[in-house]
């Protein structure tokens, strides 16, 4: 499974917008791009995926870089209820059992 | 969103006995189920895969007989953590599946093991 690299940890102040990076320089042409986040003593809830093209949602947005070795979620307004950890994942679609393999994400504080 | 539900959501039990959790998708039939294991402050490590009416797909390192894995019907995937010990009390998560691609996938609330 490729490698996906992210920051341990970042903070945030309520209302502002947060850029979560995370880096995949492995990532190959079947790839997709999957964001899940995880809250304290919760399953994990699925954010955002994309291949390509940047992505919008309710929830957030994701900015791929066009290499795609790169990507950033983007939570334009940070809530207290979006303090969680955020797991960006690569998931095969060809050759590979697609099964989602968690790194160990950044772990988001969101100040009030 | 699709819901699954786990239960029970926690459980305490003895060294030496058995403990079944059970993993459910409510509202649509999951082809492909998933069961993970978390420990305090680390990420969720994935025991093994299991598709519906098929032998479930285990990780290297973990122990088919130990967790045992059924997928009987297209709603209900249980894990059976035989002869636990203390060393097996983590917080186990399912999550489920549509079908085949990349479709999105559904995880349960979680159940947290505790063995005495």
């Amino acid at each position: 499974d490729a490698k996906t690299t992210q920051p341990n940890s970042m903070e945030s102040n309520e209302e502002e917008p947060v850029h979560l990076p995370c880096n995949h320089s492995t990532i190959s042409g079947t790839d997709y791009i999957h964001w899940y986040r995880q809250l304290p003593s919760q399953g994990p809830e699925y954010v955002i995926h994309g291949l390509t093209s940047n992505v919008n949602n309710r929830m957030a947005s994701l900015a791929i870089a066009e290499d795609r070795k790169s990507s950033t979620l983007i939570l334009h307004r940070a809530t207290l209820r979006d303090a969680a950890v955020y797991y960006c994942i690569l998931r095969r679609t060809q050759g590979g059992s697609e099964k989602l393999v968690f790194g160990k994400g950044t772990k988001l504080t969101v100040n009030p | 969103g699709a819901v699954v539900s786990q239960h029970p959501s926690w459980v305490i039990c003895k060294s030496g006995t058995s403990v079944k959790i059970e993993c459910r998708s409510l509202d649509f039939q999951a082809t492909t189920m998933f069961w993970y294991r978390q420990f305090p402050k680390q990420s969720l490590m994935l025991m093994a895969t299991s598709n519906e009416g098929s032998k479930a797909t285990y990780e290297q390192g973990v122990e088919k007989d130990k967790f045992l894995i059924n997928h009987a019907s297209l709603t209900l995937s249980t894990l059976t953590v035989t002869s636990a010990h203390p060393e097996d009390s983590s917080f186990y998560i399912c999550s489920a599946r549509r079908g085949r691609g990349n479709n999105e996938q559904f995880f349960g609330p979680g159940t947290r093991l505790t063995v005495l």
